[in-house]
């Protein structure tokens, strides 16, 4: 059972353009959502987050939108770069125990960046 | 800069071997995670530590185990490797409480 999933596999937008990048979450016991982005044969690396407190937390050109009501976050990227090219993966965090959180992650959207 | 490392970055072994994979943080995280990556999956979460010798199952656990002596280090063993467990395996460290993982940069396993 997929608690976060990411419908869309791939996108592909124009340099300097936005891109919009989405994740839907089952679980209302989430309280914490990040993005990862991913190179291929590298590590993911964090890139922003956000409370389930917060409908918006914005980093440069990075901000993300949290709709609990829907279950539903997005990822805007304004304005897109050819080195944003990669795998993002949306990740939502579960209390284990005391304050332990582990990850669960999505399955990814590959968006390319046209130049 | 938080370092987590993976002691191999591509690894080849045969069906029935036993293999380690080891992964050092030097943060000082209480929290230590394994996951594999494979195509349309994502990152699925097959064993993690909130403390040294403590372990917990993640959503894919089975056919491997885990290993966490000290703080710093945290071992991914396959007991019998299959080719089935051919995959990028990534590991994370976190603090505890909420805040997100630094990953490893890989090991990409195959198993042949």
């Amino acid at each position: 059972d997929q608690q976060v999933k990411q419908n869309s596999p791939s996108l592909s937008v124009q340099e300097g353009r936005i891109s919009i990048l989405n994740c839907d979450y089952t679980n209302s016991m989430f309280d914490y959502f990040l993005w990862y982005k991913k190179y291929p044969a590298e590590g993911p690396t964090f890139l922003i987050s956000i409370s389930s407190i917060k409908d918006k937390n914005e980093d440069g050109r990075f901000t993300v939108f949290l709709n609990k009501s829907a279950k539903h976050l997005s990822l805007h990227i304004v304005p897109s770069q050819p080195g944003d090219s990669a795998v993002y993966f949306c990740a939502a965090s579960a209390r284990y125990g005391g304050a332990t959180n582990k990850l669960i992650f999505g399955t990814g959207t590959l968006l390319a960046v046209q130049p | 800069d938080v370092k987590v490392t993976q002691s191999s970055r591509y690894l080849v072994k045969r069906t029935g071997e036993k293999v380690f994979l080891e992964c050092v943080q030097d943060m000082d995280h209480e929290n230590m995670f394994w996951y594999r990556q494979d195509p349309g999956l994502g990152l699925r979460l097959i064993y993690f530590s909130y403390d040294v010798k403590m372990k917990e199952k993640g959503d894919i656990p089975e056919g491997y185990s885990v290993s966490r002596e000290k703080k710093e280090r945290f071992s991914l063993i396959l007991e019998s490797a299959s080719t089935n467990q051919t995959s990028m395996y990534l590991c994370a460290s976190s603090f505890g409480g909420v805040t997100g993982a630094f990953f490893g940069q890989g090991t990409r396993l195959t198993v042949v």
